[in-house]
This record gives structure tokens, sequence and C-alpha cells, in this order.
């Protein structure tokens, strides 16, 4: 039972590269979103799926696509680099909204942008 | 809005001291109540929850209470061990699909 699965751990892209972090879940939850980690700011959400089919944003939503076409994939999708998005990254998902019950977590993506 | 808010730590506690990291929420309806932890180097982790007032939260010796008439769900540990060191992070539910986590309090606990 792998959970959560994010690829990569690490990654350091330059300024105005794009790239594609990789969140995947085996445990057929609807629920998934993508948060970031900064120090001294906690979690702040930038998008979430409550299903196949359906986005919205989050908080800090700029700078980042992301689509859902099956329940198990939920890649972010970096449009242009800036140091700004230098953090890192968390997948969750859940079973329901996460708000009863809860989410399930992946162990990160640290990104470096220079 | 809705907000939650944790003590700063960090916090620095000897094995075996008793632990209290609090967290209060802002009372927009009735919301569920989580604490997770963080590894340091991993993701989180889900620890404890409780749904409704007067609910108790438990796991792996952790506590937490939610006390409706004080917005508060602090969490708590009779007897801490080294392997407890963690990032330790409240977070609320919302009535719009999203859970809002507070800002972390680091727990360090020295032999």
């Amino acid at each position: 039972n792998a959970g959560v699965t994010q690829t990569p751990k690490f990654q350091v892209l330059k300024t105005g590269q794009s790239m594609t972090l990789q969140c995947a879940q085996d445990m057929n939850h609807e629920y998934m979103s993508w948060y970031r980690q900064d120090p001294g700011m906690g979690l702040r959400l930038i998008h979430y799926s409550v299903g196949a089919g359906i986005t919205d944003q989050g908080e800090v939503p700029n700078g980042y696509n992301v689509s859902r076409s099956t329940t198990e994939d939920f890649p972010l999708r970096l449009l242009s680099a800036a140091p700004s998005q230098t953090s890192v990254y968390f997948c969750a998902s859940s079973f329901g909204t996460g708000e009863k019950y809860g989410y399930t977590f992946g162990s990160g993506t640290r990104l470096t942008v220079v | 809005g809705d907000s939650v808010t944790q003590m700063e730590g960090p916090v620095t506690l000897s094995e075996e001291a008793f632990l209290t990291i609090n967290c209060t929420y802002t009372a927009t309806g009735y919301p569920s109540l989580f604490w997770y932890v963080q590894y340091p180097g991993e993701g989180l982790q889900l620890l404890l929850k409780a749904t409704k007032a007067d609910d108790k939260g438990s796991n792996k010796g952790f506590e937490a209470t939610y006390r409706k008439e004080t917005t508060s769900f602090h969490l708590e540990k009779g007897s801490v061990q080294v392997s407890d060191s963690a990032v330790y992070f409240c977070a609320r539910g919302t009535s719009y699909d999203k859970v809002i986590f507070g800002p972390g309090t680091s727990l360090s606990v020295i032999p």
C-alpha cells in the first residue's frame, strides 16, 4: 500500500523553467490537494480537487496549474519558475473532503529555484 | 475568516516531561479539529482528530479535547520521549472543502 507518492523528491530549477511535480495515490481518494510549506508560514493551499475533472484554486494559486484527468493522479505544473516558488511542496489526499476524516500526505518535493 | 493559532516554538523539553502545545481556532461553525505531526524530512501524518464538542482525540499517548467554550484544542502528552521530537500542526476543517493549518510548533526532546 503505497499511499501518496510524490516525485521527484528534490529539484533545482533555473528561473523561467517549467516543470511538473507528480502526485499519485492508490487509495481511491476523491479529494486531492497541493500545499506549499515555507518557514514560519505553515502550509498554504495552492490548488485542490474534489474529483476527476474538477479543480479549484486555493490560497496561493498564482504561477501554478493543475489538472485531474484520473482519480489517482494530480500533477502540479509550474509554468515559469520564480525564486519565490522555492519551497517544499506536499500533495495530500483524503476520503471525502478531509474536513471530517483528515489527510494522507506524501513525503514532499523540495524545490529550489535559482 | 477561519484561522488557527498555535503557541510559538521552538519548545525544548527533557525526556519524560509533560507536554502541552496550545491551539485555538476561530469559532465559525462547528469544524473538525486535527493535530498533525511532521518528523524531520517527512510529510505530515495525522496524529489525532475530534469532530464535535467535548470529543477527545488520542493516539500514541497524545490527547486533545475539543473545547467549544474556549475554542481550543490543546495537545498534551504525559511523558515525552526523544522520538517525539517533531513539528506539530493544529488544523481545523472548514465548510468549503478545505483544511486550515496553524504555523506549526517545533518540539525538541533532550535525553
